[in-house]
């Protein structure tokens, strides 16, 4: 384990459902992310979140919907996915600042939407 | 905009052979500079940092990388790769203070035994 993690690890729904994706750390940290890795693409970061405010939010589709209720815990409700947003989904944190460590990654929920 | 360029998409090469990873940034500013790997079915885990100083800098697994700041590049070595490094490598940067990292698209590795 990380000091991130992610679940589910496997998620595959219809176009018309309802999911949510969690993601918890404990290591401290006062930012979090969402990304998504697609195949033969860069990492897109979708949202940031830092002290729990939105940092940033990077033009992604009202489909998805991230919330974070406190530190620890960043949430990415989807509801109506296209099959085209099928692919790896991965949370991190980090401690940002002039001296910044880097990231700590999740494990990722791989989403397929059929 | 910012981006990340990571020129080889694929490397294959035979064990104990020298690896060198391109990865080219355009940003002006201060950036703080990382190389993550993924290993087949694992999450992202950081090979290593340059925020200062030594523009030399070395991670783990004997893995090291050289930021040159007038070619704004950040290529990643290995004198002698293991079939055990059969990974995709990712180059990232971050604008210093900033939460905003730039991600390259990635280099898969393959090592043959």
């Amino acid at each position: 384990e990380t000091g991130v993690t992610q679940t589910p690890r496997h998620l595959v729904m219809g176009m018309t459902n309802k999911k949510s994706l969690k993601c918890e750390q404990h290591l401290g940290h006062n930012a979090m992310y969402w990304y998504k890795q697609s195949a033969k693409k860069p990492l897109e970061l979708m949202f940031v979140y830092s002290l729990e405010e939105r940092v940033e939010n990077n033009s992604v589709p009202s489909r998805f919907s991230p919330e974070c209720p406190n530190s620890s815990h960043l949430f990415l409700h989807l509801h109506t996915l296209q099959p085209e947003d099928s692919a790896l989904y991965l949370c991190a944190s980090s401690q940002p600042g002039q001296t910044n460590y880097g990231y700590t990654f999740g494990s990722g929920t791989r989403l397929t939407v059929v | 905009a910012q981006s990340v360029s990571q020129h080889n998409h694929h490397v294959i090469l035979s064990e104990a052979a020298s690896l060198e990873l391109g990865c080219n940034y355009s940003y002006g500013g201060t950036v703080n500079l990382f190389w993550y790997v993924q290993y087949p079915g694992q999450h992202l885990q950081l090979l290593l940092k340059y925020f200062s100083g030594d523009p030399l800098v070395k991670g783990i697994k004997g893995f090291e990388a050289e930021f040159i700041k007038s070619k704004f590049s950040f290529n990643l070595r290995k004198p002698s790769v293991q079939w055990s490094d059969t990974a995709e490598y990712f180059c990232a940067v971050n604008e210093a203070g900033t939460y905003k990292y730039i991600f390259g698209t990635g280099t898969r590795l393959k090592v043959l035994a």
